[in-house]
This record gives structure tokens, sequence and C-alpha cells, in this order.
């Protein structure tokens, strides 16, 4: 069975643009959630979806969204990029929802802001 | 809010050393808890899980116990290998409405020496 797949695997951006990264989760899951990998930071948890719906979502900004589509695929945006946004994104996705379901990472997007 | 503290490193270690890697939480209700390893340019792997008060999860001959009373998830492995030099993620996700998604600890970077 295919992993979790994130596109793309890296990015370059300038400050002010915006940025939409991929997730394909593992055929069957209907959860994905995105986490921000930072050195100073760690992991942090950006929001889930499950059913195209968003079920919880972390401290972060307007300017992080995201949204899942039917085949449960996922895209997270963010806007008017900030220096501070340079990270690796991860993308999990779970059968279901709720926090005794085991969640499968992608290898990441790693976004680089210049 | 939830919380979780592990220690940092990097712990150096020769090959066939025994491995504890400490991890202590803050949370509300009654958490899952959980260790995944990232190795270096991939995605995190769920190494083991534990549901409830007492289980062990184990695996690749890694064990860790859920201790409510001392609220701690500590990773331990009889004999490591070079293979095993990674860093290593304790995480909780409480039960219940509203779960915030995987709260992670900062991660602690384990190097094996052969």
């Amino acid at each position: 069975k295919a992993g979790v797949t994130q596109t793309p695997r890296y990015l370059i951006k300038t400050r002010g643009q915006q940025v939409t990264l991929s997730c394909s989760p593992i055929s069957g899951h209907r959860s994905v959630s995105w986490y921000q990998q930072t050195p100073g930071q760690g992991l942090q948890f950006l929001f889930e979806y499950f059913s195209e719906t968003q079920r919880n979502k972390g401290n972060f900004p307007g300017r992080f969204s995201g949204r899942q589509f039917s085949n449960s695929r996922s895209e997270m945006n963010v806007s008017t990029l900030e220096l501070g946004d340079s990270a690796l994104y991860l993308c999990a996705s779970s059968l279901l929802a709720g926090d005794q379901n085991e969640q499968f990472f992608g290898p990441g997007t790693r976004l680089t802001v210049l | 809010g939830d919380s979780v503290t592990q220690m940092e490193g990097p712990v150096t270690l020769s090959e066939e050393a025994f491995l504890t890697i400490n991890c202590t939480y803050t949370a509300t209700g009654y958490p899952s808890l959980f260790w995944y390893v990232q190795y270096p340019g991939e995605g995190l792997q769920l190494l083991l899980k534990a549901t409830k008060a007492d289980d062990k999860g184990s695996n690749k001959g890694f064990e860790a116990t859920y201790r409510k009373e001392t609220t701690s998830f500590h990773l331990e492995k009889g004999s490591v290998q070079v293979s095993d030099s990674a860093v290593y993620f304790c995480a909780l996700r409480s039960s219940g409405g509203g779960a915030d998604g995987l709260t992670f600890g900062k991660g602690t970077h384990l190097i094996i020496q052969p």
C-alpha cells in the first residue's frame, strides 16, 4: 500500500508570496493532519481534516489555511509568507479521527522563504 | 494546555549500550502516548504507542510503559545499534472532543557509535 505522499518536496518562495502544499493520504484514510517543524519551535499542530471538514486547529494565524477534498486529499495554503514560515511541513493521515488512531506521516515539504 | 518534556541531547552511546530516553507529560484527561522516530531527510515513523495506564508499547526492541502515577513514558532499548541513530519524539494526544492533534516533545537526537 502506498504511503502518504506530499508535493512538492522542496519549495523556495519570497516574502509576501503565497504557497499551496499538497498531501495525498494512504488509500482508505479519511483523516489528514498538518504539522509545522522548525528547529526553534519543534513540531506544532496546524489543523486536522476529516471528511472534508476541519475538525481541529492549532494556534497559528489565519494566513495558514487548508482544505480537504472528497477523495481525502488535502491542501494547505500559506498567504503573505514571512521569513519565519520557513519550515518542514508534515502531513499525516489516519483511518479515522481521534486520539487512538495511528497517524502515518509523509516525508514533508521543505519550504524556504527568502 | 498539554505539554511533553524530553531530553534533547544529543545523546551519544556506543553500540550495544542500554538506552533510556526520558519523557514526561502534562495533559488533561487520559491521553494516548506515542514514540516517533525521524531518520535524516525523512518524515516521522511511529515506533510504539500506549493508550491507557500500565500499557506497554514495544517494537524493534524498543519498549515504553505508560505510567500515569508519574506521568511518564520513558523509551528503553537493551542493546542499541548504529542503525538506531535518529531523532526520537515523544508525543501525546488527549482524548475526548476538541483534541488538538499530537503534542510533541522537542525531540532527542541519538547518536550510536560503532
